[in-house]
């Protein structure tokens, strides 16, 4: 167990339709990360936050959107939902203090399917 | 833009086999490299990780060779056994930013 919790584990929704998932990051971590992970694309960055400030965006469609709040969970709001947007999205959590040795661990993650 | 190359897509090896997952990077700021474990169901977990100023590190029965001059690493796995089974991902980093990864290798150690 990573020490990083997301709800919900499996979410099952129609095609432009609103979601939110959430992420709890291991206590005392301050920065969060959130991927997004097909079969055909491996593990793609999305954003990443440091004690509620946004720190990093990858590949984050403007559909997308992210933020952490005072206690440190974030949430990956997704919106107008496409086909395409079926995958397992993660959250990790890292200290944001490290350097490049910073570790990130990873939480379950959020099964995603857009009907 | 940053990338990590990783290869072999998909390997079966024996158990006791040596199985070896190659990467090659582009930009030669990354400062780490680590290698993550992911199982089905899961989400990926540390494995092993090094810095460029050392050519080798084990960990068990995980060794990461390092390459810095032709900008590869690999994973060697000795002794597979089936519960290596899983696919493992390079990534690399430089400083604070965030990971780049490799696309993954999907693994089967069969009994």
């Amino acid at each position: 167990d990573s020490g990083v919790t997301q709800t919900p584990k499996h979410l099952i929704t129609a095609t432009g339709q609103r979601v939110t998932l959430r992420c709890s990051p291991r206590s005392g971590d301050l920065s969060v990360y959130w991927y997004q992970q097909s079969l055909d694309q491996g593990l793609q960055f999305l954003i990443q936050y440091y004690n509620g400030e946004e720190r990093a965006k990858g590949n984050i469609l403007e559909r997308f959107s992210a933020q952490q709040f005072p206690d440190l969970h974030s949430e990956l709001n997704l919106s107008s939902l496409e086909l395409g947007d079926s995958a397992l999205y993660f959250c990790a959590s890292s200290s944001g203090t490290s350097g490049a040795t910073d570790t990130q661990y990873f939480g379950p993650g959020t099964r995603l399917t857009v009907l | 833009q940053q990338q990590v190359k990783q290869s072999p897509q998909s390997l079966i090896v024996q158990k006791g086999g040596i199985p070896i997952i190659n990467c090659a990077y582009e930009n030669t700021a990354f400062d780490y490299f680590p290698w993550y474990q992911q199982f089905p169901g899961k989400g990926p977990a540390l494995l092993i990780a090094i810095r460029p100023d050392v050519s080798e590190k084990k960990e068990g029965r995980f060794t990461i060779s390092f390459n810095k001059s032709a900008k590869q690493f690999s994973l060697h796995i000795m002794d597979s056994q089936p519960g290596d089974s899983a696919t493992y991902f390079c990534a690399a980093r430089r400083g604070y930013s965030t990971l780049t990864f490799g696309k993954g290798t999907m693994l089967l150690v069969s009994p």
